[in-house]
Order: structure tokens, then sequence, then C-alpha cells
């Protein structure tokens, strides 16, 4: 989707080393959205933010960190308590009302 | 739960086959939206029906909605080779503020040429 950029699209973690996935949008959409997409597994809800400066947790924050402090930004970091972080990363936001969401090319990453 | 499940998980024809993907919910629900994705890709969004229809076009898309029965079908038209993607529904649940979706995990389409 041209109005989401995750960046970057493969990424490799050391050992109790921390990594931030970047997600910017240029939508002007208020809500942001991470998911963990493993195979078989389909799409699984980490954080997501309906407005500047707030975020909730989704069904599996544990590992996980976001910020949320400009529009149009919202960086999710990989802790180093995430033991099994190999993962697709996607990010996704949405307009108001019932619209559908938008979603970047996704970040793969992997542990070395 | 509230995320939907689809039915196959996984789907092979010829092209200028038609291709039908089942969806099963268990809440009340706004709408439900089908989304595909290519390998290694972001979703794409293909189509959004709402609680109060029961069938919607788009192209060579139709989808169904049976809200007694919590169940949507996408059917896909004399697919063809670039159809071949994950095909997933989400539901956006009845009296929901948070503005999340629950998505399935997906059917996975395969179309030979």
């Amino acid at each position: 989707d041209g109005g989401i950029t995750q960046s970057p699209k493969y990424l490799f973690r050391k050992e109790g080393q921390n990594v931030t996935l970047s997600c910017e949008q240029n939508l002007n959409h208020d809500a942001m959205y991470w998911y963990r997409q493993d195979p078989g597994q389909g799409l699984r809800l980490i954080y997501y933010s309906q407005i500047v400066n707030d975020f909730q947790k989704g069904d599996i924050a544990e590992g996980y960190s976001v910020s949320r402090e400009k529009k149009e930004s919202f960086p999710l970091t990989v802790t180093s308590a995430q033991k099994n972080p190999t993962a697709f990363y996607l990010c996704a936001t949405r307009g108001r009302g019932n619209q559908p969401q938008h979603f970047g090319d996704g970040t793969r990453l992997s542990i070395l | 739960s509230q995320q939907g499940e689809e039915d196959p998980q996984a789907l092979s024809i010829q092209e200028g086959e038609n291709a039908t993907m089942n969806c099963s919910y268990k809440t009340s629900i706004n709408n439900l939206q089908w989304y595909r994705q290519n390998s290694g890709r972001g979703l794409v969004h293909l189509i959004l029906i709402r609680s109060n229809e029961r069938e919607k076009h788009s192209g060579r898309l139709r989808v169904t909605l049976d809200t007694s029965k919590k169940s949507s079908s996408l059917l896909i038209t004399a697919s063809r080779a670039a159809d071949t993607a994950s095909y997933f529904c989400a539901t956006d649940p009845r009296g929901s503020t948070l503005g999340r979706l629950y998505f399935g995990r997906g059917t996975q389409l395969t179309v030979w040429p």
C-alpha cells in the first residue's frame, strides 16, 4: 500500500538485543495497528493505537513495546523479552467509521 | 474467540474454474471484510459487506453473508493464475469502539495455468 511504509523489509536480531520496526503513514488515519504473522496462524494483534499518545495492548503484547508520538508514526520495538521473535510483522491503519484497514508490505524479522 | 475461521485451509484449482472460500464467526458483527495477501506482501482489502447486506459483487468477486448462520462466502469466478494468494476474512464486532478487526487464519488458493 503506497500510503504506508514499513522499514526495514528484512531485519536480523541478535540474542539480548532490542530492535525497532518502523511504520509511517501519509493517509491521515487516526488508528494504527501492529500484527504478527506466523505460518498457519493468520494475523495476531500486538498493539493498536486509536489516537496520538494513546495505545492499547492486543492479544500478544508481551515482549513488545510501542509509542505514538505523532499521527504519522507508530514504531514497534521487539525487546529481548520476546523469546521467539521470528515472524512477519505487518502494520496497518484505519480511517474513521467502519472502514477497511490498509496494510504496509511488512518486515520480516529473523534471529541471528 | 471473535476471529473468523476460513474453510478450506487450502484450495487448488485450474484457471477458468470458480473458487469458493467460506468464513464462519461467533459474534454479532457490524461488517465482515475479505482481504487478499500475495506471498511476502501486506494484505489488500477486497470487499466489505455490512450486517444488513446479504450479497455484494465487485468485478469477479461475489460475497455473501448469512448472519443467522454467522457465515460468509467469497466466490472468485473464472479464476486466473494471478489470483493465487491467501485470502482472509475479518470481522468487525458489533458494539466495539476499539476499531480492531479479528482475522481468521486464511485460505491458501493456488490457481494452476
